[in-house]
């Protein structure tokens, strides 16, 4: 089984609904993110998580918001979607040392389009 | 403030030569420096990383990279390609500096290793 896992992994709506995407992990990680990935730019951070009770905006997290449900869970919600938040999105976890030398692990990715 | 140049969008290099995918970076502080791999439809992979010691690391698959803090690079290489590391690749930077838990990736290149 995935130690990071996403759903769905593919979504097709159109502009203005409401979309969901969730992760979980088994990695028992404390440290949670959301990205997106265009092409040519490489991974954006849209919001991380350090615990349960911290949240915390990235560089592009307008039009975007998070719910950390349990250290397990992280979820990514676009309340309006619009075209230009057609991407593929990733989640990833890292240990929760501060000055942590750790790699992040990620899932498989989530690929939306907005029609 | 942080930034990840990878000058190269593709990569081409026939199977069993040696192959070099160039990272370029700017922290205000000391880095960690991180490899990472994406195969289709997949998540990003670590493959290696650079924290201190050794200019010279070595990580998963045979690949290996050089720390070198005048140039501030920190270029991916192999001794011989594989047609099966075809693959797109991401340098990543975390400045511990300011709490090194924001990771910059570089916008990606896609290295072809033709038969």
């Amino acid at each position: 089984d995935a130690d990071v896992t996403q759903t769905p992994r593919n979504r097709i709506t159109k502009t203005g609904k409401r979309i969901m995407l969730e992760c979980s992990q088994t990695k028992g990680h404390d440290r949670m993110y959301w990205y997106r990935q265009d092409p040519g730019l490489g991974l954006r951070l849209i919001y991380y998580s350090f615990d349960v009770k911290d949240i915390n905006k990235g560089e592009i997290s307008d039009g975007y918001s998070v719910s950390r449900q349990a250290q397990a869970k992280f979820s990514l919600s676009l309340e309006s979607a619009i075209p230009n938040q057609t991407a593929l999105y990733f989640c990833a976890t890292s240990p929760g040392d501060s000055n942590s030398n750790q790699p992040q692990h990620f899932g498989d990715g989530t690929r939306l389009s907005i029609l | 403030a942080q930034s990840v140049a990878q000058p190269e969008d593709q990569v081409n290099v026939a199977e069993g030569n040696p192959l070099t995918v160039k990272c370029t970076y700017s922290v205000s502080g000391n880095p960690y420096l991180f490899w990472y791999v994406q195969y289709p439809n997949r998540g990003l992979q670590f493959l290696l990383k650079y924290i201190t010691g050794d200019n010279l690391v070595k990580g998963s698959y045979g690949f290996e990279a050089e720390f070198n803090k005048s140039q501030t690079s920190f270029h991916l290489k192999k001794p011989s390609a594989l047609v099966s590391d075809s693959a797109l690749y991401f340098c990543a930077v975390r400045d511990i500096a300011t709490g090194g838990f924001k990771t910059i990736f570089g916008a990606g290149t896609r290295l072809f290793v033709k038969a």
